[in-house]
């Protein structure tokens, strides 16, 4: 069956503007991630829906981050008045929340460029 | 100190080697994930272990539990399997579903 999947897969913005990112879980999967990689970082945890709720945000770096998810489905990251220091690859993955457990299956990202 | 650490930060090593990558944490876990990034960025989820052992195909992962210790092993290593591993792991405390990520290891295996 399908991955999950990401669009755009890059993105040049200037600082300042909004973006949108998306992700398509794999069908089924009801829990959905979003990760960042910053330059030479390693991944850092955003924010978790189980459904259509986040209960964990702890991640988002500031409040111009939000994310929703609707239909227990798609997914969207929104970032407000973009700042250089957002260029990272943003990534998405998706789990069942029972059974096999939590693992992960990741998206390929979206490679967003603030200029 | 990161909650997760991974050793070495970078690997080469010539085709056919034996190679082990290790990863210490230093919370309490439900699980932990070995993750394979390649060059071009993709992820791919290795293994979830939450004791023991795992092994598949020419990949072994272990966990102590008790020491905090996991590692990942390669046997017969190839060119192929250069890409960067990933620890991480799912912290007790701040819920089940929070990955928390080492910083990788770039494994790199010429032939």
């Amino acid at each position: 069956g399908a991955g999950v999947s990401q669009s755009p897969s890059n993105k040049v913005t200037e600082k300042g503007k909004d973006v949108e990112l998306r992700c398509d879980p794999i069908s089924g999967h009801t829990a959905l991630y979003w990760y960042r990689q910053s330059l030479g970082q390693g991944l850092e945890f955003l924010i978790y829906f189980q459904g259509n709720s986040a209960p964990d945000k702890s991640g988002l770096p500031s409040d111009r981050f939000s994310a929703e998810r609707t239909g227990g489905s798609v997914s969207t990251l929104t970032i407000q008045r973009t700042q250089q220091e957002d260029s990272a690859v943003y990534l998405c993955a998706s789990s069942w929340y029972r059974g096999r457990g939590y693992e992960q299956y990741f998206g390929p990202g979206t490679r967003l460029t603030v200029t | 100190k990161n909650e997760v650490e991974q050793s070495p930060q970078n690997l080469t090593a010539q085709e056919g080697e034996f190679i082990t990558i290790n990863c210490s944490y230093s919370v309490g876990i439900s699980a932990l994930h070995w993750l394979q990034q390649h060059p071009g960025g993709g992820i791919v989820s290795l293994f979830m272990l939450s004791s023991g052992k795992k092994k598949h195909g020419r990949l072994i992962a272990t966990i102590n539990i008790q020491e905090k210790h996991s590692s990942l092993h390669i046997t017969a290593s190839h060119p192929r399997d250069s890409a960067v591993y990933i620890c991480a792991v799912r912290n007790l405390i701040q819920g089940a579903q929070k990955l928390v990520f080492g910083q990788g290891t770039r494994l790199t295996i010429n032939p």
